[in-house]
């Protein structure tokens, strides 16, 4: 069975570009989510999709990050402009199930490394 | 809000000896708890979880028990190997996300 896939592996851009992540789950899995992992910290949720819908986006800084999800399959998450800040793994998992749901194990990608200078 | 408080790290052991990785929570509720662990160039993945008090979570040696008590998860093995040099991560799961711990990085030399 494929996993989670992500691409690119590592971007490295100037502050002030703009950038962007693709994610395609595992088949099969409504829910998709998209986090951001900073260099000595744990993953934080930015956004949560069931099929093409947002169940939570309360993290993401949305005056730079959007992020969608077309016909509830591959995601996209787009910073525009990048900031020094912004410098973290990008992961992106998907699971079968929702919240308290027992088939709720989340699958994460590899994760896109992203560097801005 | 919700939160994970892991043990810094690295922990450093040798081969076949015990670890413990120490986890503790704040959450509101009975949150279901999980360890993930991130090997060298790879994804998390999910190690183990509890979905009650008192439950006790086990994968590849791996054990953790869910103290509602104590509001902790440690992760626990009884004897280490090289392959398990790895970031492992205490989560929570609250109504809808995960909350991760910072990590805490194992190395394990032979």
């Amino acid at each position: 069975e494929a996993g989670v896939a992500q691409s690119p592996r590592y971007k490295i851009i100037e502050k002030r570009q703009s950038v962007a992540f693709w994610c395609n789950p595992i088949s099969g899995h409504a829910t998709l989510y998209w986090y951001q992992q900073i260099l000595g910290q744990g993953p934080k949720l930015l956004i949560q999709f069931q099929n093409n819908g947002v169940v939570d986006d309360s993290q993401l800084p949305k005056d730079r990050f959007s992020a969608e999800r077309l016909k509830g399959v591959d995601s996209t998450l787009k910073i525009q402009p990048a900031k020094l800040e912004d410098s973290a793994v990008y992961l992106c998992a998907s699971s079968f199930g929702q919240a308290f749901d027992s088939r709720r194990e989340l699958f994460f990608g590899e994760g896109s490394r992203l560097t801005v200078l | 809000g919700d939160s994970v408080t892991q043990m810094e790290g690295p922990v450093t052991l040798s081969e076949e000896a015990f670890l413990t990785i120490n986890c503790t929570y704040t959450a509101t509720g009975y949150p279901s708890l999980f360890w993930y662990v991130q090997y060298p160039g790879e994804g998390l993945q999910l190690l183990l979880k509890a979905t009650k008090a008192d439950d006790k979570g086990s994968n590849k040696g791996f054990e953790a028990t869910y103290r509602k008590e104590t509001t902790s998860f440690h992760l626990e093995k009884g004897s280490v190997q090289v392959s398990d040099s790895a970031v492992y991560f205490c989560a929570l799961e609250g109504y809808s996300t995960l909350t991760f711990g910072k990590g805490t990085m194992l190395l394990v030399s032979p």
